[in-house]
């Protein structure tokens, strides 16, 4: 079955720290791999996405991702997180219909 | 930069009654979703729509879930008879062709049903 896993629901992390969030994800062909970000109020905004080649895609906001084939994961950093990056990541697959992850909520310490 | 926009932004319903989400999608795009979000759940599949037709719906899009395209712009979904279990954020998003475009997605709709 197609799924996707974010093992961390709430992540806290001091300003100026790296940044790591996890996925895994189940999928049978060769997936095409999404994260989003959701602040309080907005819809949902895309940050990166992964479909074929380099394995290490950058997106926006300083954000980028590796896909690691041999562990079925694409986790997000970032060197240096900022307080406006306090949001709600979610991690997706699929093609035309997307499979979320469950969300993983970030908390920034001044 | 064009967006996706989404009316209401809440709506309270009694349980049974009709509701309509309306969406309106990015103007050049071609293909339009709804997802939704029960709360501290995962956001779900709903249903796909390309050339004024379902091209893909998920097993919770039943016989009481439409959508429409009414006019070229608008995009809505119909809720025929509400469930409390209804109660959710819907998200409309929109794509312009190709598997490889993004999706954006509008601010969502919360639903709450009586």
């Amino acid at each position: 079955a197609q799924s996707v896993t974010q093992p961390d629901i709430h992540i806290t992390v001091s300003e100026g720290a790296s940044l790591e969030l996890r996925c895994n994800y189940s999928y049978g062909a060769t997936p095409y791999l999404f994260w989003y970000v959701q602040s309080p109020g907005q819809g949902l905004q895309l940050l990166l996405k992964y479909f074929s080649g380099d394995t290490l895609v950058q997106g926006i906001k300083g954000f980028e991702a590796e896909f690691k084939r041999s562990q079925s994961s694409f986790n997000l950093r970032k060197p240096s997180v900022h307080w406006s990056d306090a949001a709600e990541y979610f991690c997706a697959v699929g093609s035309y219909k997307l499979i979320f992850g469950s969300g993983t909520r970030l908390l920034v310490r001044p | 930069e064009p967006e996706v926009t989404q009316t209401p932004s809440h709506q309270v319903t009694q349980m049974g009654q009709e509701v309509i989400l309306r969406c309106v999608p990015i103007s050049n795009h071609l293909y339009f979703y709804w997802y939704r979000q029960i709360l501290g759940q995962k956001v779900e599949f709903l249903v796909s729509f390309y050339n004024n037709e379902i091209s893909e719906k998920s097993e919770i899009f039943d016989d009481q879930f439409s959508v429409e395209r009414p006019d070229g712009s608008n995009f809505t979904l119909k809720i025929r008879s509400t469930k409390l279990e209804d109660s959710a954020m819907y998200f409309c998003a929109s794509q312009t062709s190709g598997v490889q475009e993004t999706q954006y997605f509008g601010p969502g709709t919360r639903l709450l049903v009586l």
